[in-house]
């Protein structure tokens, strides 16, 4: 298995280009999120899916959009950059947390985007 | 909402050494306590997890945690540290029946021969 895959590795964008992160996973998990770090502060949760066709916000969504048309990808779309979206952007997904409460597997990462905005 | 801190930004420990990475946690209900660790330029890796049950977790490459309800705390720990453990470690806090899982800021343990 490849897990969760991200690309591109690296991007310079412009201020107001656009842009679509790729991230997909090959391990048939309901949930795949998005997250930002940026130094000091941890990961933040940009949005969230639990499934093909169903998605929601997290801490931090705007100047975002995701989507998810299949179980294995889901996009982040930057529509107009902003010098703020610098950041590094992981993609995570996990398991559907079967006979548990939800919220009690690991979740997997992949090897992250770090994007600049200039 | 859940949120959880981490209150040194860097360890710093000589290699053969025992560790000791501090997270605290707030909660409303039970929490769902997660360690993962950051290595350059990589993604995150999970190391353990408490869910519910003995207070002592044991997970990956040797690392350890107890989990403290009354002190609202998750200590990772490990007797013997390598200077391969050398990374970036991140504490992060689900509540019961959420989806919405909270990172600390990370701590950047340096373990040096």
């Amino acid at each position: 298995n490849a897990g969760v895959t991200q690309t591109p590795k690296f991007r310079i964008l412009k201020i107001g280009q656009s842009m679509t992160l790729q991230c997909a996973q090959d391990m048939n998990h309901n949930y795949m999120y998005w997250y930002r770090q940026d130094p000091g502060m941890g990961l933040k949760l940009i949005y969230y899916s639990v499934g093909a066709g169903i998605t929601d916000k997290g801490e931090v969504p705007n100047g975002y959009n995701v989507s998810r048309s299949t179980t294995e990808d889901f996009p982040l779309r930057l529509e107009l950059a902003a010098p703020s979206q610098t950041s590094v952007y992981f993609c995570a997904s996990r398991s559907i947390d079967r006979g548990r409460p939800l919220g009690t597997n690991e979740q997997f990462f992949g090897p992250g985007t770090r994007l600049t905005v200039l | 909402a859940q949120s959880v801190a981490q209150p040194e930004d860097q360890v710093n420990v000589a290699e053969g050494n025992p560790l000791t990475v501090k997270c605290t946690y707030s909660v409303s209900g039970n929490p769902y306590l997660f360690w993962y660790v950051q290595y350059p330029n990589r993604g995150l890796q999970f190391l353990l997890k408490y869910i519910t049950g003995d207070n002592l977790v044991k997970g990956s490459y040797g690392f350890e945690a107890e989990f403290n309800k009354s002190q609202t705390s998750f200590h990772l720990k490990k007797p013997s540290a390598l200077v391969s453990d050398s990374a970036l470690y991140f504490c992060a806090v689900n509540r019961y029946n959420n989806n919405d899982m909270r990172f600390g800021a990370g701590t950047r343990l340096t373990v040096k021969p």
